[in-house]
């Protein structure tokens, strides 16, 4: 059964460091990984996408992939408090036609 | 339309009622998703259409779900006789394509099913 796997935290930092959370996947074939991001109450939204391995940046958002490993990371940049959310990493595996999603971590950014 | 449309946003019904969630995908996009969401967990995928049909249905919990796809564009989500377990927010998505090569999945905000 394929699984992606996230702490669910809460992963507490201050406001201008560095916040990173992290994600394993079970299924080596997988080819595709997202990051979402779900505020409270809302429905998940799109930060980043990777597909090959290293390091792909966006602003404040750096995304990590280590296929060897089956890892994908995700780090932001001067964290703000308005960063503070769930983390949702999807996968999409080589034979699958969806997403599959871990359970999230929560981050906190306190000001 | 400009985003993944949801109906109803709330719902609460009876234990043992049958309920009917619809979505209006992002106009264009072929594929359409279904998830469920319960409090403080992840997405369960639940079905997966191209076009009207139905490639993947292997996340539906049991023979009460069915989901159906009209006219390449909405899609229901039809849950017979509810039970209290139903009760998740449920999220459609939709994207241009099979996900990969630059097509990602956009989620609608949901709706809220409570069965009391």
């Amino acid at each position: 059964q394929k699984e992606v796997e996230q702490n669910s935290g809460p992963l507490s930092v201050p406001e201008g460091a560095i916040a990173s959370l992290n994600c394993t996947y079970s299924d080596r074939g997988s080819q595709s990984f997202f990051w979402y991001r779900q505020y409270s109450g809302k429905s998940p939204e799109l930060i980043m996408f990777i597909y090959s391995n290293g390091d792909k940046e966006d602003g404040r958002f750096t995304a990590q992939l280590n296929k060897a490993s089956q890892y994908v990371s995700l780090l932001i940049r001067d964290s703000q408090p308005s960063d503070s959310a769930t983390y949702l990493c999807a996968v999409k595996g080589q034979a699958g036609t969806a997403l599959i999603f871990g359970k999230g971590t929560t981050l906190s950014v306190s000001s | 339309g400009a985003g993944v449309s949801q109906s109803p946003s709330n719902k609460v019904t009876e234990k043992g009622k049958d309920v009917e969630l619809r979505c209006d995908p992002i106009s264009g996009h072929t594929a359409l998703y279904w998830y469920r969401q319960s409090l403080g967990q992840g997405l369960e995928f639940l079905i997966y259409f191209q076009g009207n049909s139905a490639p993947d249905k292997s996340g539906l919990p049991s023979d009460r779900f069915s989901a159906e796809r009209t006219g390449g564009s909405v899609s229901t989500l039809t849950i017979q006789r509810t039970q209290q377990e139903d009760s998740a927010v449920y999220l459609c998505a939709s994207s241009l394509a099979a996900i990969g090569a630059g097509n990602t999945i956009y989620f609608g905000e949901g709706s809220w099913l409570t069965v009391v």
